[in-house]
């Protein structure tokens, strides 16, 4: 089953408006997660790594104070989209390492900014 | 900068045949390796993890890792229509990065009827 959630799995909003984006470890304790955006026909992006206590770590180019991430507890992390434009408009995906080295992805969100 | 190639496709093969996806790997530290399956509108889903030079099987699957040459591979036998996706490499550095995966930027495999 899935290890890892996300909440919503769509949504749509206006121009200006906030959206928050929940991932959660399900069966396991995650003191780092990572966040990713897709666009359609286009290679996974990291946006910025996550992490438990302390304050998130963001990829060259990604806003943090456009994206803001909170780790909240140890199967808990947030991605905010604060005024969200047209162009944030994507599919962000969070996920959490396993001890296997590999990442367990949520199911994604689909985010639609008009 | 630590990169992982992939030939982006599309590759095409008939129902049936032997799909065979590569990836190489520019970190000669890296540890960990996986190919993730990824449908169209939908989040990677690993399919197969290799750590040690040789084969790994698993049903239809077959990767193999070659470090002195820097190389990984996805064999599918029997390709189905049902395995079209993109097929995702992804190299874990191991050390201070460890669970922090690099991606290759995906192969397109469609297999046709």
């Amino acid at each position: 089953g899935a290890v890892v959630s996300q909440h919503p799995s769509r949504v749509i909003c206006k121009s200006g408006t906030s959206v928050k984006i929940e991932c959660r470890s399900l069966d396991f304790q995650a003191t780092t997660m990572f966040w990713y955006r897709q666009f359609p026909k286009q290679s996974l992006m990291l946006m910025a790594t996550s992490n438990e206590g302390s304050k998130a770590t963001y990829e060259q180019g990604v806003e943090k104070d456009k994206f803001l991430i909170n780790h909240a507890s140890l199967t808990l992390s947030t991605l905010t989209v604060t005024s969200a434009h047209p162009e944030d408009s994507s599919f962000y995906i969070c996920s959490a390492p396993r001890t296997s080295g590999a990442e367990a992805f949520g199911p994604g969100t689909r985010l639609l900014v008009l | 900068q630590k990169e992982v190639e992939q030939n982006s496709g599309p590759l095409s093969v008939p129902e049936g045949a032997i799909a065979s996806l590569n990836c190489t790997y520019s970190d000669r530290g890296s540890q960990s390796f996986f190919w993730y399956r990824q449908y169209s509108g939908k989040s990677p889903e690993l399919i197969m993890s290799i750590y040690s030079n040789g084969d790994k099987e698993d049903g239809r699957f077959t990767a193999q890792l070659n470090k002195a040459s820097q190389y990984v591979s996805l064999l599918i036998r029997d390709s189905q229509p049902s395995d079209s996706a993109t097929y995702l490499c992804a190299v874990n550095a191991g050390g201070t990065s460890y669970g922090k995966l690099t991606f290759g930027q995906g192969t397109i495999l469609t297999v046709h009827p």
